[in-house]
């Protein structure tokens, strides 16, 4: 079965950089999430989409953006990094509409480091 | 603001055991419950989901139950082996316009020596 795709899978990056993270949901799933882990840290919710449209927001910096596109596909976009922003970025897609679970997939994640 | 504990914070033991795992949140409008298993530098994977009104699932040797009034959730694990040495997260997923958006405890390190 098809599953949740990011790229790349690994990033280095020097501070006051732009980081562009890509994530592929799961066909026909109609909501993508970003969640980021930290060393150590459970992974908290950055941001979220259903239909290619802003569902919800955590505690995203004002420094990312992110959004959805035609093809469902989801790009967070960092800019100005910072040391603390070296973390693990993970992409989860669901199934939400109608009677949909909820039950969300995630993918291998992005780890980003920041030099 | 959900919040969710995770207890124990490590756990290790013998190959063979039952074991349990605990999560207590404290918001009960959930909308579903999700345990997920994360091996070291790697990516999450779902082992089970307990829909809100749902009491409890099971897949293999996995058992989770649910109850929303007491706010808890158990992960029952049977006869446990090395394999299954990871930490495991429980996720509350939110309702309504949160679209089910997870919020995690810090998870339990558990180690299964042979």
């Amino acid at each position: 079965a098809a599953g949740v795709i990011q790229s790349p899978r690994h990033l280095i990056k020097e501070k006051r950089e732009t980081a562009t993270l890509k994530c592929y949901p799961i066909p026909r799933h109609d909501t993508v999430y970003w969640y980021q882990q930290g060393p150590g840290q459970d992974p908290q919710f950055l941001i979220s989409f259903y239909e290619k449209m802003q569902s919800d927001k955590g505690s995203i910096p004002d420094r990312f953006s992110a959004q959805q596109f035609s093809d469902y596909h989801s790009e967070l976009n960092m800019s100005s990094l910072e040391l603390g922003d070296s973390a693990l970025y993970f992409c989860a897609s669901s199934s939400n509409a109608g009677t949909g679970s909820y039950e969300q997939y995630f993918g291998p994640g992005t780890r980003l480091t920041v030099t | 603001k959900q919040e969710v504990t995770q207890i124990p914070a490590a756990l290790s033991v013998p190959e063979g055991e039952n074991l349990v795992l605990n999560c207590s949140f404290t918001d009960s409008a959930i909308y579903n419950l999700q345990w997920f298993r994360q091996d070291p530098g790697k990516g999450l994977t779902s082992l089970l989901l307990i829909q809100s009104s749902q009491r409890e699932q099971t897949s293999g040797r996995l058992n989770a139950s649910l109850d929303k009034s007491s706010g808890r959730s158990t992960l029952y694990i049977a006869a446990s082996q090395p394999g299954d040495s990871a930490t495991y997260l429980c996720a509350l997923g939110a309702g309504g316009t949160s679209y089910g958006k997870l919020t995690f405890g810090q998870g339990t390190i558990l180690t299964v020596h042979p």
